[in-house]
C-alpha cells in the first residue's frame, strides 16, 4: 500500500505558541489531503480538505485562521495550529489520496498544549 | 446526508471468528472501507469494497455487503490478540472527492 508519513508524532508546546505538523506522501502524488482531529474514544472529525495548489476547504465550525493548512506540493501538506491553547490538545491525523478511491493515513500527531 | 453507524465494542476469544457490523445510509454508488487503528497510531486501510460487489475476501478478512439493507460486515477468521484494535467503517461517494465518512469505531478486544 501507499505510505503517508506524518511528523512529529508527539509535540508539547506552550499556550500561545504555534505548532506545525507535516504530512508527506512518500511513494505517490497526493492530489488531495485530509486533516482530521480525533478526540479520545471518538471517531475522526474532518477538519479540512486540501487540493494541491488550492486553498483548503474547511468544515463547518473549524476556524481557518487558527488551523492553517498549506498544500504546496503533491507530496506535502502542513497543518499549523496558531496561538495554541489547551483545548487544542488532541490527536491530529492526516490522510492522502491520489486518483484511487483509497485514502491512506499518517501515523498521527499527539499535540499537548500546556 | 451520509451516516455510518457501528457498535462500539466487541469481545472475542482468541482463535474464534470476529464479526464487526456497520450500517450506512447513502444509497448512491459508493466505496465502503474498513480501517484498523491501534493505540496511539493512525489508521491502516484493511480492505475496501465497491457497492456493486457482495463479498470480498483477503486472507483472514472477509467483507460482506448487503446493499438492500445497507449493511456491511467485516469477519476476521482465527482472531489473534494482535487483532485487538479499533475498527472503523467508512463510506465515500463516487464522482466526488472520495471524502470518507467514518463510523465511531468498534473496539475489538481479543482475550486468551
Amino acid at each position: 500500500g501507499a505510505v503517508v508519513s506524518q511528523h512529529p508524532s508527539r509535540v508539547i508546546c506552550k499556550s500561545g505558541t504555534s505548532v506545525k505538523i507535516e504530512c508527506r506522501s512518500l511513494d505517490f502524488q497526493a492530489t488531495t489531503m485530509f486533516w482530521y482531529r480525533q478526540f479520545p474514544k471518538q471517531s475522526l472529525m474532518l477538519m479540512a480538505t486540501s487540493n494541491e495548489g488550492s486553498k483548503a476547504t474547511y468544515e463547518q465550525g473549524v476556524e481557518k485562521d487558527k488551523f492553517l493548512i498549506n498544500h504546496a506540493s503533491l507530496t506535502l501538506s502542513t497543518l499549523t495550529v496558531t496561538s495554541a491553547h489547551p483545548e487544542d490538545s488532541s490527536f491530529y491525523i492526516c490522510s492522502a489520496r491520489d486518483l484511487r478511491p483509497e485514502a491512506f493515513f499518517g501515523q498521527g500527531t499527539r499535540l499537548t498544549v500546556v | 446526508g451520509e451516516d455510518v453507524e457501528q457498535s462500539l465494542f466487541l469481545s472475542v476469544r482468541e482463535g474464534d471468528s470476529s464479526v464487526i457490523n456497520c450500517t450506512y445510509t447513502d444509497s448512491s454508488s459508493t466505496y465502503l472501507y474498513w480501517y484498523k487503528q491501534e493505540p496511539g497510531a493512525g489508521l491502516q486501510l484493511l480492505t475496501y469494497i465497491f457497492s456493486n460487489m457482495d463479498m470480498k475476501q483477503d486472507q483472514r478478512l472477509t467483507v460482506l455487503l448487503n446493499k438492500k439493507d445497507k449493511h456491511l460486515s467485516l469477519r476476521i477468521a482465527d482472531t489473534q490478540t494482535g487483532d485487538s484494535a479499533i475498527y472503523f467503517c467508512a463510506e465515500s461517494i463516487t464522482g466526488g472527492s472520495y471524502i470518507p465518512t467514518f463510523g465511531r469505531g468498534t473496539s475489538l478486544i481479543v482475550h486468551p
